[in-house]
């Protein structure tokens, strides 16, 4: 199975800061790599895809990079409503798998 | 507009099963592949299996093979997952999500609200 590590666990950072999030696949995956927001009590939701895609109705000052093997996820000029958990997902094995999270908290 | 709608929590005995359903709605339900995933209190999101509903063809992680059944009934748009054995470290809040297809490299782009399963002698 692939196996998904992200770093940090945790970050601490104020509103319109800029913030990076990495992840890193145990083989390359290409581009089949998504990155999800999760609030408290909500569900996850689909921020990019395809490592450097913008889903739909997600701000541009989210952004992601990388191919293969590593993966990044900017975050700039942080907002109030950015305050939450970030997680990475591979699709290109059949069998998903997520990275452990990073929250991501106000300083 | 395209939702999942997930049923209601449930609490459950160590050892008893549970069966979760996730009614799709606002799209062609046979068209898009359904997972399962969860999430303990405090604790990351865990992928547990899939479910293509047009075939029936399913795949799950090597943790749970054995112990979940994902299956469906396509003329009422719903996925069931159902995991047996119940233990207490099962309990968790218990997601269905949509893979995007082709156009979004397979991610999950629509969620379900979630169902909490506890489970508590």
């Amino acid at each position: 199975d692939i196996q998904m590590t992200q770093s940090p666990s945790s970050l601490s950072a104020s509103v319109g800061d800029r913030v990076t999030i990495t992840c890193r696949a145990s083989e390359s995956i290409g581009n089949y790599l998504n990155w999800y927001q999760q609030k408290p009590g909500k569900a996850p939701k689909l921020l990019i895809y395809a490592a450097s895609s913008l889903q739909s109705g997600v701000p541009s000052r989210f952004s992601g990079s990388g191919s293969e093997t590593d993966f990044t996820l900017t975050i700039t000029s942080l907002q109030p409503e950015d305050f939450a958990t970030y997680y990475c997902q591979q699709s290109y094995s059949t069998l998903y798998s997520f990275g452990q999270g990073t929250k991501l908290e106000i300083k | 507009q395209v939702q999942l709608v997930q049923s209601g929590a449930e609490v459950k005995k160590p050892g008893a099963s549970v069966k979760v359903s996730c009614k799709a709605s606002g799209y062609t339900f046979t068209s898009y592949d359904i997972n399962w995933v969860r999430q303990a209190t405090g604790q990351g999101l865990e992928w547990m299996g899939r479910l293509n509903p047009n075939s029936g063809h399913t795949d799950f992680a090597q943790k749970f093979q054995g112990r979940v059944t994902i299956t469906r009934t396509t003329s009422i748009s719903t996925t069931y997952m159902e995991l047996s054995s119940l233990r207490s470290d099962d309990t968790a809040v218990y997601y269905c999500a949509r893979v995007g297809g082709t156009s979004s490299w397979y991610a999950l782009d629509i969620w379900g609200q979630g169902t909490m399963v506890t489970v508590s002698s």
